[in-house]
């Protein structure tokens, strides 16, 4: 399977902050890779899919980039909301797997 | 409107067997694939199993695979996960969450709310 690994695990921001996560994948997925968000008690919400497209909805203040093996997600400046869990996730290959997640915070 | 509602979680002993189901609407179910994904306690998600709309056609994580079936009932609109022999490591929220596409594709959105599965003794 392929293992999918994010950094950092905790990042500690302010509210205007911009931030970026980094996924880095153990094979190449192409560009089949989806950033979720969850928010405790919560299930997870899809933002981006296909590395860099924005679900409809979602704020534009998030963005993807990426391909192959190393992918980003940076939301522009850090919003009150955007306080959550982020994962990244690869649908190249059964069985899809996640990362191991990077809880945003306030600092 | 896409809604999930999963319900059947509990507390079970260890070897124990539970369903789960997954009570969709807002959407024509049969046309889009379903999977399961799960959340242990305090971790990460994982993904569990996935079937396609049809319902001929499904996957199992190696962690679950011969323990765990996924079914679907497309006249009910509604979702299944049989388990057993239920282990402590299965302890986790199950989420279902709707696929893409009719095909298997792996890209979830959007997720139901989740169900607990507790399993000690």
């Amino acid at each position: 399977d392929i293992q999918m690994t994010q950094s950092p695990s905790t990042l500690s921001a302010s509210v205007g902050d911009r931030v970026t996560i980094t996924c880095r994948a153990s094979q190449s997925i192409s560009n089949w890779l989806a950033w979720y968000q969850q928010k405790p008690g919560k299930a997870p919400k899809l933002l981006i899919y296909k590395a860099s497209s924005l679900q409809s909805g979602v704020p534009s203040r998030f963005s993807g980039s990426g391909s192959g093996t190393e992918f980003t997600l940076t939301i522009s400046s850090l919003q009150p909301d955007d306080f959550a869990t982020y994962y990244c996730q690869q649908y190249n290959s059964y069985w899809w797997t996640f990362g191991q997640g990077t809880k945003a915070e306030i600092k | 409107e896409v809604q999930l509602l999963e319900s059947g979680g509990g507390l079970v002993q260890p070897g124990g067997s539970l369903r789960l189901s997954c009570a969709a609407s807002g959407f024509t179910f049969s046309n889009y694939a379903m999977s399961w994904v799960r959340q242990a306690p305090g971790k990460g998600l994982e993904w569990v199993s996935g079937i396609s709309g049809s319902g001929g056609t499904t996957y199992y994580a190696d962690s679950v695979k011969g323990r765990f079936t996924i079914s679907r009932d497309n006249s009910k609109n509604t979702l299944y996960l049989q388990m057993i022999s239920l282990r402590a490591e299965d302890t986790a929220v199950y989420y279902c969450a709707k696929e893409g596409k009719i095909t298997i594709f792996g890209l979830f959105d959007p997720w139901g709310q989740g169900t607990l599965v507790t399993v000690s003794s």
